[in-house]
């Protein structure tokens, strides 16, 4: 079965600073899309950005990239130029690519909070 | 376009009540998820619809748990009776197709649940 592990509860970051939040995860399938997705205190999920396993290019969205490690099966964010309104809960989760089932299989989140 | 509407926002019950939950996809979407987000974790799939049919339901507590998705449309999520371990929030999801193409999964604001 496939796991996702996010091992920071918490992080802070100074407004216009840059952070970088950890995600690992575990499979044994080849084919599969990552995402980190952004629960504010509304809780409505919010996708931020996602990636295509095989894909090697790394994924940009703006101000948001991620770092993919195929072989170390890791996929953190960076968030460039944080702003207030980055705060929130981030969320690393995995989904395969094959078979009828799209299940998104997330991590126990990080806490952003983002100091002004 | 709107987005995934869902009902009511907050649900307070005592155990052994039973309790209703309703989900209204994105227009066109094919296809419906349940989630369950306990405090503290990230979101657990609980079943998933393609059309009106079942995709996946097997984390679904199946004697407790019941869910429809009549005319391949809305979609509602019952639980009787509840137990204080289904405390949690309820969100609910849709995506234009469940196949391949991995296409994104837009969440509604969810039901947050407590049961007493």
């Amino acid at each position: 079965a496939q796991t996702v592990t996010q091992s920071q509860p918490e992080m802070s970051v100074q407004e216009a600073e840059t952070v970088t939040l950890s995600c690992t995860y575990d499979t044994s399938e080849s084919d599969y899309y990552l995402f980190w997705y952004k629960q504010p205190p509304s809780r409505q999920m919010i996708l931020v950005i996602r990636q295509e396993a095989y894909k090697q290019q790394n994924a940009t969205e703006n101000r948001f990239s991620v770092n993919f490690q195929k072989a170390a099966k890791s996929f953190s964010l960076k968030i460039s130029d944080s702003q207030l309104g980055d705060a929130a809960m981030y969320f690393c989760a995995y989904r395969s690519a094959g078979g009828a089932t799209n299940k998104l299989i997330f991590g126990t989140g990080t806490l952003l909070a983002v100091q002004p | 376009e709107a987005g995934v509407a869902q009902s009511p926002r907050y649900k307070i019950i005592e155990k052994r009540q039973s309790v209703a939950f309703w989900c209204n996809p994105i227009s066109g979407h094919a296809t419906l998820y349940w989630y369950q987000q306990i405090l503290g974790q990230g979101p657990k799939l609980l079943i998933q619809f393609q059309n009106n049919g079942v995709v996946d339901d097997s984390q679904l507590p199946k004697d407790r748990f019941s869910a429809e998705r009549l005319k391949g449309v809305d979609s509602t999520l019952k639980i009787q009776p509840a137990k204080l371990e289904d405390s949690a929030v309820y969100l609910c999801a849709s995506s234009l197709d469940g196949g391949r193409a991995g296409y994104e999964q837009y969440f509604g604001p969810g039901t947050r649940l407590t049961v007493t």
